[in-house]
């Protein structure tokens, strides 16, 4: 596998359930990043993870929950999210200290709250 | 408040003529700004770049415009073609930062 791989790419959840999204990269990045695009909004970004340590958390509901076991898998864990929670949810990885330069995406979670 | 614009949501052109897609922003500290392209069910894929002490990077068929006294920046795209069409985001970042700020993006369709 290569780049940045997002499981799963569909789905639907109600609002009392838990899931997790999942992002690993075989890049051999050391920096990861959430994002979130909602309809008609630009895509926001979450979460930054820099060699496995959280460096930013954009004013995120606590009902998000990040986990970055190590520089290669990144989580997203989630749990009574509301219906505007419903989103295309894109992970991204990146080599620290290079800026924006070589920021890869996955092809995203489209997370749909019922 | 936004910080990158992309007030167009759509446009529509033919194949074989000039795309251009604009994209403002309102923040002077960004000094790189980027453009990515994304078509569904896929992520977004970067497509050209402009640091700030440029005016202009060409890469094929695509060029970026970048005026700074007016905060605007631009996508040519020349000739267009069918496989162009996509969602086109444009995104900024500042200091040499990790984050990228995005604008809604705009919505390219090349007729045959």
């Amino acid at each position: 596998e290569t780049g940045v791989t997002q499981t799963p790419r569909h789905l639907v959840m109600g609002m009392t359930n838990k899931k997790s999204l999942k992002c690993e990269q075989h890049l051999g990045h050391n920096a990861m990043y959430w994002y979130k695009q909602s309809a008609k909004k630009p895509l926001e970004l979450m979460f930054v993870y820099n060699f496995k340590e959280q460096t930013e958390n954009n004013s995120v509901p606590s009902r998000f929950s990040p986990e970055c076991p190590n520089s290669s898998h990144l989580f997203l864990h989630l749990h009574t999210l509301q219906p505007e929670d419903s989103a295309l949810y894109l992970c991204a990885s990146s080599q620290s200290g290079t800026g924006v330069y070589g920021y890869t995406f996955g092809s995203g979670t489209r997370l749909t709250v019922v | 408040d936004q910080q990158v614009k992309q007030n167009s949501p759509s446009l529509s052109v033919q194949e074989g003529r000039i795309s251009i897609l604009n994209c403002d922003y309102t923040n002077s500290m960004f000094d790189y700004f980027l453009w990515y392209k994304k078509y569904p069910a896929e992520g977004p894929t970067f497509l050209i770049s402009i640091s700030s002490i440029k005016d202009k990077n060409e890469d094929g068929r695509f060029t970026v415009f970048l005026n700074k006294s007016a905060k605007h920046l631009s996508l040519h795209i020349v000739p267009s073609q069918p496989g162009d069409s996509a969602v086109y985001f444009c995104a900024a970042s500042k200091g040499g930062s990790e984050k990228l700020v995005f604008g809604k993006g705009t919505k390219l369709t090349v007729n045959p």
